[in-house]
């Protein structure tokens, strides 16, 4: 299996200040065929599933702000947010959809 | 729009099965480019991708190696839904359940609810 593993476990940053989550997988996700990353990024909020911010390691959904930003390549991945928002307030998770098992990392958990 | 309406109880015995349905609306359990997926997540283990259902002229399957000899994941195209059984659980299956449509491309785009389901006597 491909294992994710993220880092910080946990990060507090001001309002308005960058939050940088990074996230390494143990085998390359990038499919040379199609020079895509298989990654995505996931917020989860208390009580809620996961929500999807970002396919293609830095494709944002529909609706997500600009503010979330995505990168890397291969194996070594990073979400930044550029200005922290309340509402940004969550617990991220990367996920690789390169081969089944798909896996996730641990989550990162993002105070204020 | 996508929506994924999880049902099935929230209390199973040690040893029994744990049986959860995900009904499906705005798309169809038998289309040719989705596929349907479980995932739970508990503190212990984090998310955890279980398996998968998915029609490609014909249906396949596909399971987590870990669970590969309790789990049956099933479609049911009359009602369009499609289902979870994990058989012998322990208090380890404890977890959040999630059913998810998977996008042609392979992330999980939409997500049901989700459903806490405790092992224990």
């Amino acid at each position: 299996d491909i294992v994710m593993t993220q880092s910080p476990d946990s990060l507090a940053v001001s309002l308005g200040e960058r939050a940088t989550i990074n996230c390494k997988s143990s085998q390359n996700i990038l499919y040379s065929s199609n020079n895509k990353n298989y990654l995505v990024w996931y917020q989860q909020k208390v009580g809620q599933p996961p929500k999807l911010l970002m396919h293609w390691a830095s494709t944002r959904e529909s609706g997500v702000p600009d503010r979330f930003s995505g990168s890397g390549s291969g194996t070594d991945f990073t979400l930044t947010i550029s200005s922290l928002q309340a509402e940004d307030v969550a617990v991220y998770y990367c996920q690789q959809y390169h081969t089944t098992p798909y896996t996730f990392g641990q989550g990162t958990k993002l105070e204020i | 729009q996508v929506q994924l309406q999880l049902s099935g109880p929230g209390l199973v015995k040690p040893s029994q099965t744990l049986s959860l349905t995900c009904a499906i609306s705005g798309d169809s359990v038998s289309s040719n480019s989705a596929s349907w997926n479980w995932i739970r997540h508990s503190p212990s283990r984090g998310l955890e991708w279980l398996g998968r259902t998915y029609y490609r002229s014909k249906w396949y399957n596909d399971y987590a190696l870990s669970m590969k000899s309790r789990i049956t994941i099933n479609p049911d195209t009359s009602k369009n839904q499609f289902s979870l059984q994990l058989n012998s659980v322990t208090p380890e299956d404890t977890a959040v359940y999630y059913c998810t449509r998977e996008h042609p491309t392979g992330y999980s785009d939409y997500w049901g609810q989700g459903t806490l389901v405790t092992v224990s006597s």
